[in-house]
């Protein structure tokens, strides 16, 4: 069973910093990697799909890259802002039979105006 | 477009009782998945509908959870003589087909007393 890791756990930035957080799995064996931001009391909200290694995806002011054979995905923020406030979901798309996600814990970003 | 909803939004119900979730997908959408968030850890795969059928539940937990989908659309997640353990955020998501981004409601915030 793959095992998705996340970090850091949590992170308070000032307002206009950048940031970056990682997703880490132990094999490439899987269909795709998804990042999505969850605010409190809404919807997980989908920002990036990556499938082959070396994608880089880009949204604004949100980027992610992904590297399959070391095994990481990395979410960077530019400039945060306080709306970017929200826990950052890392998910594989698994092959193993059914298609279904295998979420990380999560990093919960918080930015101070 | 309406996204994905999910009644009640909150739940708060006594140990022993019984509990229905319900979810309404975006229209159309075939693939339709259940995931559940425990405090402190990432959303886990419960179970996965395509069209009518529960084409995997490997992820209920025991067999007092059920999920039903009758006519291909809303799908009810039952849960029968609920413990303390069951207090979670229930999450449903639908997509266009199993490969595809998974699109998620506000989830169900359970409490059980």
């Amino acid at each position: 069973i793959l095992n998705v890791e996340q970090s850091p756990q949590s992170l308070h930035v000032q307002e206009g910093d950048s940031t970056n957080f990682t997703c880490s799995f132990p094999s490439s064996n899987f269909y795709a990697l998804h990042w999505y931001r969850w605010e409190t009391a809404k919807s997980p909200e989908a920002l990036f799909v990556m499938t082959l290694n070396g994608d880089e995806k880009k949204k604004g002011r949100i980027s992610a890259t992904l590297n399959t054979k070391e095994g990481y995905s990395y979410l960077y923020i530019k400039g945060s802002q306080p709306e970017d406030s929200a826990t950052y979901l890392c998910a594989l798309l698994t092959t193993s039979g059914t298609y279904k996600y295998i979420f990380g814990t999560g990093t919960r970003l918080k930015v101070l105006a | 477009g309406a996204g994905v909803s999910q009644t009640p939004s909150n739940k708060v119900t006594e140990k022993g009782k019984y509990v229905e979730l319900r979810c309404d997908p975006i229209s159309g959408h075939t693939a339709l998945y259940w995931y559940r968030q425990s405090l402190g850890q990432g959303p886990e795969f419960l179970i996965y509908f395509q069209g009518t059928g529960a084409a995997d539940d490997s992820g209920l937990p025991n067999d007092r959870f059920f999920a039903v989908r009758p006519e291909g659309s809303v799908s009810t997640l039952k849960i029968q003589r609920t413990e303390r353990g069951d207090s979670a955020v229930y999450l449903c998501a639908s997509s266009l087909g199993a490969q595809e981004t998974q699109y998620f409601g506000p989830g169900t915030r359970l409490l059980v007393l």
